[in-house]
């Protein structure tokens, strides 16, 4: 079974920094990944599918980008808003599974 | 609007069974996959099944393999996971999910439901 992993699993930083996930599948998965955002006590929400098609009204801070194996997500500015738990997630066959997150708060 | 509302979930012993019910609502129902996610207390999300629009393709994760069972009631829109054999660590929060479009096998999640709590405990 394809493994996903993220890193870092936690971060902190200032409003208006660019932040950066990464995500890493175990084997090649194309372009089959998506990321998900998820606030505190929320449901999850799609950001971004087929790693870099922003999802309708995302805000365009967030970015993806990535092929096969190593996937990134972008936040170009935080905000205070994007305090959450983001999670990357393969779909590319009949197991869809989750990174194991990494959690953003502000500094 | 696009909806999606579980329920079935409660406090239930070891080894007993349980089942979630997923009523859809604001999109053809039975145009998309749909798939059953679990979060247990403070921990990641964790993919648990998935069903495609005609229930022609299913999948489990190992975790649960032989013990879950997705269907779906395409006339009465609503999605259901059989869940026997529940084990402690089974207790988490259970949401439906619909794939992004149509009519297609992999895809990601655009539309979660606010889940359903299961806890198994004696």
């Amino acid at each position: 079974d394809i493994q996903m992993t993220q890193s870092p699993s936690s971060l902190s930083a200032s409003v208006g920094d660019r932040v950066t996930i990464t995500c890493r599948a175990s084997q090649g998965i194309s372009n089959y990944l998506a990321w998900y955002q998820q606030k505190p006590g929320k449901v999850p929400k799609l950001l971004i599918y087929a790693a870099s098609t922003l999802q309708s009204g995302v805000p365009s801070r967030f970015s993806g980008s990535g092929s096969g194996t190593d996937f990134t997500l972008t936040i170009s500015s935080l905000q205070p808003e994007d305090v959450a738990t983001y999670y990357c997630q393969k779909y590319n066959s009949a197991l869809f599974t989750f990174g194991p997150g990494t959690k953003v708060d502000i500094k | 609007e696009v909806q999606l509302v579980e329920s079935g979930g409660g406090l239930v012993q070891p080894g007993r069974s349980l089942r979630l019910s997923c009523a859809a609502s604001g999109f053809t129902f039975d145009d998309y996959a749909m798939h059953w996610v679990r979060q247990a207390p403070g921990k990641g999300l964790e993919w648990v099944s998935g069903i495609s629009w005609n229930s022609g393709s299913i999948g489990y994760a190992d975790s649960v393999k032989g013990r879950f069972t997705i269907s779906r009631d395409n006339a009465k829109n609503s999605l259901y996971l059989q869940m026997n054999s529940l084990r402690a660590e089974d207790t988490a929060l259970y949401y439906c999910a619909k794939l992004t479009q149509e009519l297609l096998l992999f895809d990601a999640f655009d539309i979660w439901g606010q889940g359903t709590m299961v806890t198994v405990s004696s």
